[in-house]
């Protein structure tokens, strides 16, 4: 399996605050990508990575930022969260922009 | 049209049938086309990907039709792990974003 992590793996938080949560790779894969699945919609994309520092923006953005400082890490940031962000949140990598491998998810309930 | 249409199931066949899941794309650009697997509560995992006519893998046999903007999964021989739902995506030539269709349950019973 590729070495992919994401943290939390659940994570309970109140209506405005601020959440962040990580991806972490070891396979040194240039692309990465943050997608959300909820209940008949399948994944959808917010934002991806191609490269350090280099981001932008998928269909889902709204509320929602990113970094990438390092090649092995993915900060998916909700500035202020709501209740429509309840969702299941997964992470991928992609070594050239194709075959994609994801992180185990994490599941975030926003009350 | 949606970029990727598939039939959302349920499928539900007997251990040991043989069962087809089609899926449609819009991009006529699509040049390399991936089927994942998703069990249920888990994350998506790479099943089988496609960049010419189709893929044999076991039991499983993808078979892609440009001119008519298809690509099909064929399962043999089905097995109860086969039971998840499974997502076609295509790719345009150039572009690394992936675009995932919402996938296809398939529940195989005893």
């Amino acid at each position: 399996d590729a070495g992919i992590t994401q943290s939390p793996r659940h994570k309970v938080t109140e209506t405005g605050t601020p959440v962040t949560l990580r991806c972490h790779q070891t396979e040194n894969h240039r692309y990465m990508y943050w997608y959300r699945q909820d209940p008949g919609h399948g994944l959808r994309l917010i934002h991806y990575s191609y490269g350090v520092k280099d981001t932008d923006k998928g269909e889902v953005s709204d509320g929602y930022s990113v970094s990438r400082s390092k090649t092995e890490d993915f900060l998916l940031t909700l500035e202020s969260a709501t209740s429509s962000q309840t969702s299941v949140y997964f992470c991928a990598i992609s070594l050239a922009g194709d075959e994609q491998f994801f992180g185990p998810g994490t599941r975030l309930t926003v009350l | 049209r949606k970029e990727v249409e598939q039939d959302p199931g349920p499928f539900n066949v007997p251990e040991g049938a043989t069962v087809a899941f089609n899926c449609t794309y819009s991009n006529s650009a699509s040049q390399s086309f991936f089927w994942y697997r998703q069990d249920c509560r888990k994350e998506p995992k790479l099943l089988m990907s496609v960049y010419s006519s189709g893929n044999e893998d076991g039991r499983f046999t993808a078979q892609l039709n440009r001119a008519s903007q298809y690509i099909s999964l064929l399962i043999r021989d089905s097995k109860l792990s086969d039971s998840a739902t499974y997502l076609c995506v295509p790719r345009a030539g150039g572009s690394y974003i992936p675009t995932f269709g919402r996938g296809t349950s398939l529940i195989v019973h005893p």
